[in-house]
């Protein structure tokens, strides 16, 4: 058992709609981190966070440091956002260990 | 730019036929390391390397060397590669500052194929 889980795995929305992306994990961090991986491969950080929420355009990050959950929110989806969104997680030292990804398509 | 960059972005090669995967980072970064990528597992990393001189096993070292001579540069060797080395390599770097998170910065990757 991976000790992230994204859900879901495979998401398919209509643009406009608003998305939601799911993070658990099993024991304490320090952080957690949510990556965008674009079609032709390149790792993007979007958010790093260790409580409550931020916020970035349309993209919105949570944590619950006592539930071990974290959620990716994108509103008034597009199709550009369209990719793998990869969740990871930062104990008390440099690594990283990341969850299989949850891959979005946007349909216009 | 703050970049990552790597070479080259693909790779077809042969079994036993020893070959550098290059990893250059300008922003001065204390931290990098590799990861492979394969369908249904993940990133998992391979080496790392917390500054010049300092390198050690991720969760999947074998096949694998790496060195840090510059505190820009962080190669990956693969003296004798496999078929199951076939995947797609990301290297990485971040700032190391005490204490975390620190923000991960991604080379584009590449693309290895081993047959």
């Amino acid at each position: 058992k991976n000790e992230v889980e994204q859900s879901p795995q495979n998401l398919t929305a209509q643009e406009g709609e608003f998305i939601t992306i799911n993070c658990s994990y099993s024991v304490g961090i320090s952080a957690l981190h949510w990556l965008q991986q674009h079609p032709g491969g390149g790792i993007v950080s979007l958010f790093m966070l260790s409580s409550g929420k931020k916020k970035h355009g349309r993209l919105i990050a949570t944590i619950n440091i006592q539930e071990k959950h974290s959620s990716l929110h994108i509103t008034a989806s597009h199709p550009r956002d369209s990719a793998v969104y990869i969740c990871a997680v930062q104990y008390n030292t440099d690594k990283l260990i990341f969850g299989t990804g949850t891959r979005l398509q946007v349909f216009p | 730019e703050a970049q990552v960059t790597q070479n080259p972005r693909y790779l077809i090669t042969v079994t036993g036929k020893k070959l550098t995967v290059t990893c250059s980072q300008n922003m001065n970064h204390e931290y990098m390391s590799w990861y492979r990528q394969d369908p249904g597992l993940g990133l998992r990393q391979i080496y790392y390397s917390m500054n010049v001189e300092v390198t050690d096993k991720g969760d999947v070292p074998e096949g694998y060397k790496v060195s840090r001579k510059e505190k820009r540069n962080f190669p990956l060797i693969l003296e004798s590669p496999s078929p199951n080395q076939t995947s797609l390599y990301f290297c990485a770097s971040s700032l190391f500052p005490n204490p975390p998170p620190y923000e991960q910065y991604f080379g584009p990757g590449t693309r290895l194929t081993v047959t």
